[in-house]
């Protein structure tokens, strides 16, 4: 069985405040990890992804996650942050990258900057 | 760019009735899903497609049916409709965990 656990429901940071939201998976084989980020009244977009190699990937907007095997985790981070990056925050896991490959999803974590 | 449409974007259906959500991939990915969306629960998945003809139950299948009859087009069927079965539905397309989602259709089933 596989899950994800994203511990912190709510975040509240000041606009230009360095941002990390947490995620902890619990899979045990090779895991693929993503964030997706839900703006109001939106679908889901995807924000960055780890397959392998390096731990720390690069996203759009600004953000990266680093993942750890050790501890199971794969926290996304963002040196600071702006008003429109107020949205919901999904961690995922997939175990594997074929096609038909089923993600099981975080509760999500909803970010709100304030001004 | 990836286009992902879901029809309609809100519906309001009667308890014991029926609703079929559409969604429409420009993307020609051969896999579709529904999720539905709930508070604390993330998304869940009901249903999936490898392609035109196939459908898969994923983990919340009860209640709901599924058809693909071409590449681009996935519905979601409610044959009795609940009010358990209120929720946030969104179709994706993709493969792996890179998947393009839809905008979403907010059912409320009275």
């Amino acid at each position: 069985a596989q899950s994800v656990t994203q511990p912190d429901a709510r975040v509240t940071v000041s606009e230009g405040a360095s941002l990390q939201l947490r995620c902890k998976y619990s899979y045990s084989g090779t895991p693929y990890l993503f964030w997706y980020v839900q703006y109001p009244r939106q679908g889901l977009q995807l924000l960055l992804k780890y397959y392998s190699g390096d731990p720390v990937v690069q996203g759009v907007n600004g953000f990266e996650a680093e993942f750890s095997k050790s501890n199971s985790s794969f926290h996304l981070r963002k040196a600071s942050v702006h008003w429109s990056d107020s949205a919901v925050y999904f961690c995922v896991l997939s175990g594997n990258n074929n096609a038909g490959a089923k993600l099981t999803f975080g509760g999500g974590t909803r970010l709100t900057v304030r001004p | 760019e990836a286009a992902v449409t879901q029809s309609p974007r809100n519906k309001v259906a009667v308890t014991g009735g029926k609703v079929t959500l559409s969604c429409n991939q420009t993307n020609n990915h051969n896999n579709m899903y529904w999720y539905r969306q709930d508070t604390g629960h993330g998304l869940r998945l009901i249903h999936y497609s490898y392609g035109a003809g196939s459908t898969e139950k994923g983990d919340i299948p009860d209640g709901y049916k599924a058809s693909r009859p071409s590449q681009e087009n996935f519905s979601l069927i409610l044959e009795l409709a609940t009010p358990s079965q209120t929720s946030v539905y969104f179709c994706a397309s993709g493969g792996g965990g890179e998947q393009y989602f839809g905008p979403g259709t907010r059912l409320t089933v009275l």
